[in-house]
């Protein structure tokens, strides 16, 4: 079965800090793989997307298919990015579409 | 402006009534999406529906009905049926079934059922 899991349920970093979001993915095609971020009384919405291979908010995530991960990363922690973040699979077939990772909540602390 | 809307944002019933969450979104998306949004759990598909007068169910679909009778608009019934269905439930729509571009996500609708 297709899977996302995220690991960290809370993630607190500093201000300035690096920070890693992780994500690992279970499937056997060609993965699409999604970043949404929830910002608190937001609602939520596309980050990034690993076929457009883009920094939104200086946020990157490379896809490794080795490891099937497709961990965010930011190299300086931001307090503005404190939010709720979701990784999310998109299927290439008539069943379901999409499957989202439990959530990992970003705090970024002063 | 173009999005994607939920009414109402709140929304109380007693058990054993049927309610219906509307979505309406007017950005000419074909595909659209109901999930339910509980703590802990991330998202869980309902319901999702790729064209006009076809839906197909997701994860969790049973106690819950959709119609896709216009493009624009995609309304969850909440039945008696389902045991658990205070729940925070989020509509989405995309271009495609596939969603390349990604999703495009409403306010959500918070229902209390007691």
């Amino acid at each position: 079965a297709q899977r996302v899991t995220q690991p960290e349920k809370l993630l607190s970093v500093f201000k300035g800090a690096p920070v890693e979001l992780k994500c690992n993915y279970s499937y056997s095609g060609s993965p699409e793989l999604f970043w949404y971020v929830q910002y608190s009384r937001q609602r939520l919405q596309l980050l990034l997307r690993h076929i457009s291979r883009e920094s939104i908010k200086g946020f990157t995530a490379d896809l490794n298919k080795g490891e099937t991960s497709f961990h965010l990363k930011k190299p300086f922690a931001q307090e503005e990015d404190s939010a709720m973040y979701y990784c999310a699979l998109s299927l290439h077939n008539y069943g379901q579409n999409f499957v989202f990772g439990p959530g990992t909540r970003l705090s970024v602390l002063p | 402006d173009g999005g994607i809307t939920q009414s109402p944002k709140y929304l109380f019933r007693k058990e054993g009534q049927n309610v219906t969450l509307s979505c309406e979104q007017n950005l000419n998306h074909d595909a659209m999406y109901w999930y339910r949004q509980d703590p802990g759990q991330g998202l869980r598909l309902i319901y999702y529906s790729q064209i006009v007068n076809d839906f197909q169910k997701g994860d969790i679909a049973e106690g819950y009905s959709v119609s896709r009778e216009k493009k624009e608009s995609f309304p969850l019934t909440v039945t008696s049926a389902q045991k658990n269905p205070t729940a925070f439930y989020l509509c989405a729509s995309s271009s495609s079934g596939t969603a390349v571009g990604g999703q495009y996500f409403g306010p959500g609708t918070r229902l209390t059922v007691t």
